[in-house]
């Protein structure tokens, strides 16, 4: 376990159906982000939040509706998704929203292995 | 944000040393250096960090020559287990990480 915690692990859901990712952490940080990474593709940023307040959204369809309701939780809402969204979907963690002096920058969760059919 | 160049992929085999170098011409001051080792399936997992010279942790060495363009990561005796992407990032604490294609190791029995 690395402190970030993410469920479920592998979800499938078909384009008509509304499902939640939710990430957890426990380290005090105080930024939060979502990534996507399709196969065999670099990890793509999503959503970032510093202090529970979104301050990136980089240029995600809204299909895609990210919540922080507080600075240890973070969800990823999902709704008429198609099947290129199929990915791994990371959730990451990091103190003062990026790199700290002598810090381990961003701690991320195992995925959620995303499958849209 | 500072640019980084890794190779896209390397071939080694069990037992040897590792050299991965990246190279960002465009480093800013306050910008750290950060290397990042994910397996399929899993999120990276941080590896070593360094500003300047030379940091050793029990998993790797970090050399960063004086002007700071370049890095490399040394990964001493690498077992099969070793084989992993590897992304080199550089940002200081007010950036967001944008990953790049990293550099693909596969170690061969």
């Amino acid at each position: 376990e690395t402190g970030v915690t993410q469920t479920p692990r592998h979800l499938v859901m078909g384009m008509t159906n509304k499902k939640s990712l939710k990430c957890e952490q426990h380290l005090g940080h105080n930024a939060m982000y979502w990534y996507k990474q399709s196969a065999k593709k670099p990890l793509e940023l999503m959503f970032v939040y510093n202090f529970k307040e979104q301050t990136e959204n980089n240029s995600v369809p809204s299909r895609f509706s990210p919540e922080c309701p507080n600075s240890s939780h973070l969800f990823l809402h999902l709704h008429t998704l198609q099947p290129e969204d199929s990915a791994l979907y990371l959730c990451a963690s990091s103190q003062e929203g990026g790199l700290s002096l002598g810090g381990y920058g961003y701690t991320f969760g195992s995925g959620t292995r995303l499958t849209v059919v | 944000l500072a640019k980084t160049t890794q190779p896209i992929s390397m071939d080694s085999y069990e037992g040897q040393e590792v050299n991965i170098t990246c190279s960002h011409n465009n480093i800013a001051t306050n910008d750290y250096i950060t290397w990042y080792q994910q397996f399929p399936s899993q999120g990276p997992r941080f590896i070593i960090q360094g500003y300047k010279t030379k940091v050793t942790n029990e998993v790797a060495s970090l050399f960063i020559p004086a002007d700071r363009k370049s890095s490399t990561l040394s990964l001493p005796r690498v077992s099969l287990s070793d084989t992993a992407v590897y992304y080199c990032l550089v940002g200081d604490y007010n950036n967001d990480m944008r990953f790049g294609a990293g550099t693909r190791l596969t170690v061969k029995p």
